[in-house]
């Protein structure tokens, strides 16, 4: 069956450590992926968009891979603040329509 | 204002009854979701549009029903609520990319409990 996994449901880690992120899917073969933040109570934010031939993708602090070979994708927050203390979301971009992981809360203590 | 307007955010309702969630959008964007969100099972789609003319059922349509009344609305209806229907409701709109779904822009969410 298809299944996409995010690495435990929640994350702590210290101000100032590199938060990493995994998702995992199987039975999928997405040409994309994507990240989104989600804050309690609000929308889905977007992130980062990352193509199947490109191995990483940066934005500021933030850095994506992705390798379709082991059908994972990893997200890194590097110099992580409180600030980013929130659920992030990967998404398999199937052409048609983003299918999401469950989420992994990531909280960042000062 | 908001890009994507949900209506209403919250709404509580029992057994049986009829309910419409309804979305509007500013970002002139052909494709236009529905998600529901559960603790623990992420966001799961249940019908998606690419013009006011193709509709489509996701993984979870069972129970709802859409209409897209024009580029820029796309209404969800549960026929007849059930408990099991109580959830995090979202609907988004995207621009699609060279062969991708594009970046989703949501909105607010409308939180439906029923009874």
């Amino acid at each position: 069956s298809q299944k996409i996994e995010q690495n435990s449901e929640a994350l702590n880690i210290q101000e100032g450590k590199t938060a990493t992120l995994t998702c995992n899917y199987t039975n999928y073969s997405p040409a994309y992926l994507q990240w989104y933040r989600q804050d309690p109570g609000r929308g889905p934010v977007f992130l980062l968009l990352i193509r199947e031939n490109e191995k990483e993708k940066r934005k500021e602090r933030l850095k994506v891979t992705f390798d379709t070979t082991l059908k994972q994708s990893l997200f890194h927050i590097t110099a992580s603040q409180p600030a980013d203390s929130a659920t992030y979301l990967c998404a398999l971009d199937l052409a048609r329509q983003l299918t999401f992981g469950s989420g992994t809360q990531l909280t960042v203590l000062p | 204002d908001a890009d994507v307007t949900q209506t209403p955010r919250n709404r509580i309702t029992k057994t049986g009854k009829r309910i419409m969630l309804e979305c509007s959008q500013t970002k002139g964007h052909d494709r236009m979701y529905w998600y529901r969100q559960d603790p623990g099972l992420g966001l799961r789609l249940i019908y998606y549009s690419f013009d006011v003319k193709d509709i489509n059922k996701g993984e979870i349509s069972d129970g709802y029903s859409v209409s897209r009344q024009a580029q820029a609305k796309f209404s969800l209806s549960l026929e007849s609520a059930i408990p099991n229907q109580t959830a995090l409701y979202f609907c988004a709109t995207s621009d699609p990319g060279q062969g991708n779904t594009g970046e989703l822009f949501f909105g607010e969410g409308s939180r439906l409990t029923v009874l």
